[in-house]
């Protein structure tokens, strides 16, 4: 059965502090995502990887990054967080085709006070 | 790059009836749609996509229609049951891009 799993469903930090979110997933995919969903935004994408050490910027990319080492794990860096980072982050990941069905994780639920 | 517009925001329907969520997209290169089903506190799960080789498609009570000329795709739902209800959201990409997500569409179909 497919899985990716987020490391933190829910976590409260500190403006200022640095946030690693971890995401895990056990079916040899090529490509991993990383959307932010807020209401009435829908899911927009912050960074993505092809292959292991290789990242794309999305559409929101600024004040986080990635990091891609090895090919099941993808983290997003929150490098000094802010209130305005306060969202629900969601992984997912795709097979090495070009298009396809994506597998989300469960999410990871961030508060920035 | 591509931009996905999604309508209307919410939809309250009876259960019975029938429901039509409409996406744009701006993207002409875009060849893969597909729609997105995310119950209250759940992760987003595909429920039916299309591709741009084709212009209709169905999974029992849903279906998806697609005209590419205009640039838009459709998720209908007939005989919608309260278990419908969710926010839906509409996606775009090509081969090489990430799929690109509208704002979500909440239904809400009432007994």
């Amino acid at each position: 059965d497919v899985k990716v799993t987020q490391s933190s469903r829910y976590l409260v930090k500190r403006t200022g502090e640095k946030v690693f979110l971890e995401c895990v997933q056990d079916m040899d995919h090529e490509n991993m995502f990383w959307y932010r969903q807020d209401p009435g935004l829908g899911l927009r994408l912050i960074y993505f990887s092809y292959d292991v050490k290789m990242k794309e910027k999305g559409d929101i990319p600024e004040g986080y990054s990635v990091s891609r080492e090895k090919k099941e794990r993808f983290s997003l860096i929150l490098e000094s967080a802010s209130t305005n980072q306060t969202s629900m982050y969601l992984c997912a990941s795709r097979p090495g085709t070009n298009t396809g069905e994506l597998f989300f994780g469960e999410g990871s639920r961030l508060t920035v006070l | 790059g591509e931009n996905v517009e999604q309508h209307p925001s919410t939809l309250s329907v009876q259960e019975g009836d029938s429901a039509v969520i409409k996406c744009t997209y701006s993207d002409s290169a875009s060849n893969y749609f597909p729609w997105y089903k995310q119950e209250l506190g759940k992760r987003p799960q595909l429920i039916i996509d299309i591709r741009s080789n084709v212009g209709e498609k169905k999974d029992q009570r849903i279906a998806v229609t697609l005209n590419k000329t205009a640039k838009h795709f459709s998720l209908h739902i007939t005989e919608t049951q309260p278990e419908d209800s969710a926010v839906y959201f509409c996606a775009a990409n090509q081969a090489g891009t990430a799929l690109i997500f509208g704002k979500g569409t909440t239904l809400s179909v009432s007994s």
